[in-house]
């Protein structure tokens, strides 16, 4: 089945530093989407991203639909603390009009520099 | 602001007990799915339905059960718990046309002993 390759895995950061993440994918997707969640709490959507080289920007986050259509990646400027927590990343297609079921990448984990 | 809710929160149970966990959409989704995640990992999705009386299984093995009778409301049971049950479940919702977005619940962290 599809896959998605989320990178990187774990991240730890620093208040005030920019912080990147990607997802690639072998196949195409017509949307990606980024979301968030804060440990013993459900996932929360951040970013929906619906057209190819699209750029969406949410408060300090930006992300982007790759032209191929099979990548994506989140920016976080200037992190603060209440940044950590895992970024999952997910890549869906529409057949018809109809939805297909989300692909989800395994997650990457952002920690504060110790 | 997604309106989407699970109950319980945490459940603690003895092997081999019935459990049904809740969940509820006031958004008049057609689409709801369940997830299993062990903490801090990849989600797995083990159950989805497209409306009412259509259930379908996920990517994931599971033993649990699901129903939808009703629009916003898409249970799971597990007729006899295992520890290797133990997980957090998550459930999610999102329209049948046009966007992708799913929208989660905050999950039913459970332990079975």
């Amino acid at each position: 089945g599809q896959q998605l390759n989320q990178s990187p895995q774990s991240m730890f950061i620093q208040e005030g530093e920019d912080v990147s993440m990607n997802c690639t994918s072998s196949s195409i997707f017509n949307t990606w989407l980024w979301y968030k969640q804060d440990p013993g709490e459900g996932p929360v959507l951040l970013i929906a991203l619906y057209k190819a080289g699209e750029l969406t920007s949410n408060g300090r986050l930006t992300a982007q639909f790759g032209i191929t259509r099979k990548d994506s990646f989140l920016n976080i400027s200037a992190s603060i603390p209440s940044d950590v927590g895992i970024y999952f990343c997910a890549g869906g297609m529409n057949y018809g009009g109809s939805q297909g079921n989300l692909i989800f990448g395994k997650g990457t984990k952002l920690s504060v520099k110790p | 602001e997604a309106d989407i809710y699970q109950t319980p929160r945490y459940l603690v149970i003895g092997t081999g007990k019935k459990i049904t966990l809740e969940c509820s959409q006031t958004m008049g989704h057609d689409k709801m799915y369940w997830y299993q995640q062990d903490p801090g990992m990849e989600l797995h999705l083990i159950h989805y339905s497209y409306g009412v009386n259509s259930t379908e299984k996920g990517d994931l093995s599971s033993e649990s059960t699901v129903s939808r009778i009703r629009t916003e409301h898409f249970p799971l049971t597990l007729e006899s718990a295992r520890p290797s049950h133990t997980s957090q479940y998550l459930c999610a919702s999102s329209e049948t046309l046009g966007f992708n977005e799913q929208f989660f619940g905050p999950g039913t962290r459970l332990t079975v002993l």
